[in-house]
Parts: C-alpha cells; sequence; structure tokens
C-alpha cells in the first residue's frame, strides 16, 4: 500500500545537537510539506516543495533546514538554533498543488530535546 | 492568516448533531477539512473548492460559504468513532506563486467527544 513513512516515531536529543527527521513517500505525489504541531495550535508549515531539488520556507522556517535529492524522500534536520524544537513533526504529501488537493499525512515523529 | 474555528471543544452523546464552523479574514479558494485522533496523523475528509458548494462524506457534510468567507462542518447522529480534533485549512483566492502552490493555512483545532 502506498504510503507516508517517518522515522524514528519518538526522538530525544540533547540541546545543541541538530537532528534530522526522515520522511519517505511511495505515491508518486510532487509535492512534500513539513508541519509542527504544539498543542493548541494546529498545524504550522516549516517547509514545503513543489519538485525535486527546490523547497521553499513556510510560515516557522528559522532553526530547521530541509532537501529534496530524490522525488521520494523529504528529511528534514532540526538545528541548535532552533529555540523551541520539542514537538510533533508532520510529514505530508501530496500530488498536485495545495490548494485543490488533499494532504497525506505520514504518523509523525514526537521530538523532545532537553 | 490563520482561520478561526469554534467551538474549541465540544461533548456530544451518540446519536447527536454538531456543527463546526471555520471563518477566515481572506476570500478563499478552498477550504479543506480533516480530523486527527490523538498521537495520530491528521486524516483527510473533503475539499470544497467552490462558492456555495457542499459535500458529504457518510453523516459528515460541509458547507462552503465564499462570500461569508466561511466554512461549516456538519457531523450528524454522531457515532464514538467521530471523536478527534477537527481541522479546517484554507487556501486564499490570491494570484498563486510560481508553478502555482497555494498554501493551505490551518485553523487551531475543535476538540469533538463522543460518549456513549
Amino acid at each position: 500500500d502506498g504510503g507516508i513513512t517517518q522515522s524514528p516515531k519518538y526522538l530525544f536529543r540533547k540541546e545543541g545537537q541538530n537532528v534530522t527527521l526522515s520522511c519517505e513517500q511511495n505515491l508518486n505525489h510532487d509535492a512534500m510539506y513539513w508541519y509542527r504541531q504544539d498543542p493548541g495550535q494546529g498545524l504550522r508549515l516549516i517547509y514545503y516543495s513543489q519538485i525535486v531539488n527546490d523547497f521553499q520556507k513556510g510560515d516557522i522556517a528559522e532553526g530547521y533546514s530541509v532537501s529534496r535529492e530524490k522525488k521520494e524522500s523529504f528529511p528534514l534536520t532540526v538545528t541548535s538554533a532552533q529555540k523551541n524544537p520539542t514537538a510533533f513533526y508532520l510529514c505530508a504529501s501530496s500530488p498536485q498543488g495545495q490548494g485543490n488537493s488533499p494532504l497525506h499525512f505520514g504518523n509523525g515523529t514526537r521530538l523532545t530535546v532537553t | 492568516q490563520q482561520p478561526v474555528q469554534s467551538p474549541q471543544a465540544v461533548i456530544l452523546r451518540e446519536g447527536e448533531d454538531a456543527v463546526i464552523n471555520c471563518s477566515s479574514s481572506k476570500a478563499l479558494y478552498s477550504v479543506h477539512w480533516y480530523r486527527q485522533k490523538h498521537g495520530e496523523a491528521p486524516v483527510f475528509l473533503m475539499i470544497l473548492l467552490k462558492g456555495g458548494e457542499q459535500k458529504g462524506h457518510e453523516k459528515i457534510s460541509a458547507s462552503f460559504n465564499e462570500k461569508k468567507q466561511q466554512s461549516s462542518l456538519y457531523l450528524t447522529a454522531s457515532q464514538l468513532s467521530y471523536s478527534g480534533t477537527y481541522f479546517c485549512g484554507t487556501a486564499p483566492l490570491r494570484a498563486t506563486n510560481s508553478g502555482g502552490y497555494q498554501k493551505v493555512t490551518f485553523g487551531t483545532g475543535t476538540k469533538l467527544q463522543v460518549i456513549p
């Protein structure tokens, strides 16, 4: 079955360390996204990519970086510059532009930084 | 700008109905609805693309009033499985960036609990 795989499900890091969250999809979708979810704040867009080797900043990109070297993969790096990295991170994909096509989400990675 | 959802939380008994509202300060191209259960990924329910459009998914339906820049999600004869947090996402009606991308911005969610 096609879908989006995020790994790991839980991740623990010490403050000051960079950490990379994995996101792989086999839906053959062109567009991929990273969202951050905090309690009571809904989903906030970190980065998105409409095509391989191209990506754009979302609303809260500071302290994060991404790459899109393959259509299937869109890893997110949480750098030490991110002031409040502890959160639930969701990766998503869509077949075309976000405005008129549904988002397919992975099961998320819960990152805890102490 | 983030759409506003109301109510923030609601508790229903099985079989009761509920309405969740989503309003935007901007003219809208589309409204999306998702449901998320605790610790899980959000699941797509429906997209409404045209003004005045109404869609249904089992006993869940939605309307989109383009003039009022708002959408409502209707849950009828609620079931225990309807419990979760419902998010609306809105895409603005404006010129898209290069490549035709329209960003969807999500509301803060409505927590729905259905009890026996």
